[in-house]
């Protein structure tokens, strides 16, 4: 199994309060993803990093923000949690990009109340 | 931009049936093409990826997938299924063009029940 960690892998938090989700990785890829899972919408891209400091939006950045100060971590952050943003989250790293495959994390799921 | 397109939620199929589950992309160029299996609870397991080739491709667990340009589709198919087959697939495009590090485009899932 590729060397993925994310931490919590449960969470309850109460609207307008900060959460950060953490992804690890021991394999030394380059490129980190953060997805979100909700039924009827498949996994849907949230932001993305190639790079330590170099990070870019996906298709539903709104409410997130995401740092990657090293290169084996990734965080997302939803900096006032809405009850929009109850889903199970998933990081995900590649070697490169094209034809190399993604490999996923066992997922966040996280609960705003 | 890529986009993929599972057609059918939900699939019931009697335990040692054939298979065969519907993905088609919609991309300008010659797209990567992966499919998933997500089990309850569990992360996603990669089956199997085409990205150039003989268009029939062979993954993990018995399954297999045939691109087909003409129709734009990349369809997975196992000949005889077992119940621990029952879980969530995921087809996936890939791009590998402009600038940035985009990332994989799912679809929106079928989920395959196994009936005894």
């Amino acid at each position: 199994d590729a060397g993925i960690t994310q931490s919590p892998r449960h969470k309850v938090t109460e609207t307008g309060t900060p959460v950060t989700l953490r992804c690890h990785q021991t394999e030394n890829h380059r490129y980190m993803y953060w997805y979100r899972q909700d039924p009827g919408h498949g996994l849907r891209l949230i932001h993305y990093s190639y790079g330590v400091k170099d990070t870019d939006k996906g298709e539903v950045s709104d409410g997130y923000s995401v740092s990657r100060s090293k290169t084996e971590d990734f965080l997302l952050t939803l900096e006032s949690a809405t009850s929009s943003q109850t889903s199970v989250y998933f990081c995900a790293i590649r070697q490169s990009r094209g034809g190399t495959e993604a490999f996923f994390g066992q997922g966040t799921r996280l609960t705003v109340v | 931009a890529q986009s993929v397109t599972q057609p059918d939620i939900h699939i019931t199929v009697s335990e040692g049936a054939s298979l065969e589950l519907r993905c088609n992309y919609s991309y300008g160029a010659t797209p990567y093409l992966f499919w998933y299996v997500q089990s309850p609870g569990q992360g996603l397991q990669l089956l199997l990826k085409y990205f150039s080739g003989d268009t029939l491709v062979q993954g993990i667990k018995g399954f297999e997938a045939e691109f087909k340009r003409s129709q734009s589709s990349f369809n997975l198919r196992k000949p005889s299924v077992h119940w621990s087959d029952a879980a969530e697939y995921f087809c996936a495009v890939g791009a590998d063009s402009g600038g940035g590090a985009d990332g994989l485009t799912f679809g929106k899932g079928t989920h395959l029940i196994i009936q005894p």
